[in-house]
């Protein structure tokens, strides 16, 4: 198995412009989510989607869309990208959990995006 | 919402002595506590997690402690080497959602 991959791992942008972080997971994971990371302030939640069509808003999801027509697939849009944009992105994957467990989160190596 | 602090921020270690970590949540309906391990230039990594109806966890030299009454959580360390040397978050989680809250995180640096 692959796990989680990301594509790109560097981007640099310009303001204005749009884009789409890709990821995909090979583990038929129910769960994805979309986190970014930033100096001094962990990993904040932007959108996440409990299986194909089901999408919902995280912490910060103000600039970014996602859909999920497959289970394996779920892409990040940048709409008009910021420099506050400028950040390290994380997909991340899991299943719901059975017998009052949940299930182990994998994640992404990350795109480094950089809006100038 | 759920508010989740971690400390200290940094942690310098001597290689071979313990490290301790802890989390304090807000959210008393919490019942899921994972600690991540995050190397320079990777994603995190799950390493240990506990649920609410158990205190302690250990698995070999990395063990988790909770104490629900206070709400808070801790990594412990024993025996570190080099390699343990990285930023760890710990994200309680509520039941019914999808939705992690990170702590801001803690570099531990061991040194040899």
């Amino acid at each position: 198995n692959a796990g989680v991959t990301q594509t790109p791992k560097f981007q640099v942008l310009k303001t204005g412009q749009s884009m789409t972080l890709q990821c995909a997971q090979d583990m038929n994971h129910e769960y994805m989510s979309w986190y970014r990371q930033d100096p001094g302030m962990g990993l904040r939640l932007i959108h996440y989607s409990v299986g194909a069509g089901i999408t919902d808003q995280g912490e910060v999801p103000n600039g970014y869309n996602v859909s999920r027509s497959t289970t394996e697939d779920f892409p990040l849009r940048l709409l008009s990208a910021a420099p506050s944009q400028t950040s390290v992105y994380f997909c991340a994957s899991r299943q719901p959990g059975t017998r009052g467990r949940t299930g182990e989160q994998f994640f992404g190596p990350g795109t480094r995006l950089t809006v100038l | 919402g759920e508010n989740v602090e971690q400390h200290p921020s940094t942690l310098s270690v001597q290689e071979g002595d313990s490290a301790v970590i802890k989390c304090t949540y807000s959210d008393s309906a919490s019942n899921y506590f994972p600690w991540y391990k995050q190397e320079l230039g990777k994603g995190p990594q799950l390493i240990i997690d506990i649920r609410s109806n158990v205190g302690e966890k250990k698995d070999q030299r990395i063990a988790v402690t909770l104490n629900k009454t206070a709400k808070h959580f801790s990594l412990h360390i024993t025996e570190t080497q080099p390699e343990d040397s990285a930023v760890y978050f710990c994200a309680p989680l509520p039941p019914g959602t999808y939705k992690y809250i990170f702590g801001t995180g803690t570099r531990l640096k061991v040194l040899a």
